[in-house]
């Protein structure tokens, strides 16, 4: 059973642009969820979604977005990118079911510097 | 590649040695905990987890313990190796949410 797929793996922006990563779930979970991680931060919840929908929020401004595709794919964005957005955006899937006691699997993550 | 923080904690152990990992928790209402490990250049990788109604958890050559009353969870691994070294981090999981721990960096000398 393939893993969790992020591209790209790494991606080299400049201020004021904006960036689109995409990940691919295990086969069969329907939740994908991102985090940030970087040294100052450690790993942050960005958001997770459920059947195409938003079904949980962290605390990042909206210039981060992401959305879900019928077939569980989902792409996050930040738009006007600043430099303190360099970071390893990790996405993680699992089953989807609501009950706390449920593994997430996380992918190699796309690793974001922005100059 | 590595981009976890720089000045995490750091425990070196030789080979062979055992290993114990410590936690402490932000919630006590977290009813679910995960310890994972993270390699350079990869994501968090699952080892092993433990539900709120439990204190002890075994798996091949690691185990969970859990202590709610002050809020702290233990990651031993037996017989250390090499193949060890990475960051573990502990993390707590509300709904559909994980609040992960700072971690801890594990170097094992051959």
């Amino acid at each position: 059973k393939a893993g969790v797929t992020q591209t790209p793996r790494y991606l080299i922006k400049t201020r004021g642009q904006q960036v689109t990563l995409s990940c691919s779930p295990i086969s069969g979970h329907r939740s994908v969820s991102w985090y940030q991680q970087t040294p100052g931060q450690g790993l942050q919840f960005l958001f997770e979604y459920f059947s195409e929908t938003q079904r949980n929020k962290g605390n990042f401004p909206g210039r981060f977005s992401g959305r879900q595709f019928s077939n569980s794919r989902s792409e996050m964005n930040v738009s006007t990118l600043e430099l303190g957005d360099s970071a390893l955006y990790l996405c993680a899937s699992s089953l989807g079911g609501r009950t706390s006691n449920e593994k997430l699997f996380f992918g190699s993550g796309t690793q974001l510097s922005v100059l | 590649g590595e981009s976890v923080g720089l000045h995490l904690p750091t425990l070196s152990v030789q080979e062979g040695d055992n290993s114990i990992i410590n936690c402490a928790y932000s919630n006590s209402a977290s009813d679910y905990f995960i310890w994972y490990k993270q390699e350079s250049g990869k994501g968090p990788q699952f080892i092993i987890d433990i539900r709120s109604n439990m204190d002890k958890r075994q798996g091949q050559r690691v185990t969970v313990l859990l202590n709610k009353t002050v809020k702290h969870l233990s990651l031993q691994i037996a017989a250390t190796q090499p193949g060890d070294s990475a960051v573990y981090f502990c993390a707590e999981k509300g709904f559909q949410k994980l609040v992960f721990g700072t971690g801890t960096r594990l170097l094992v000398s051959p």
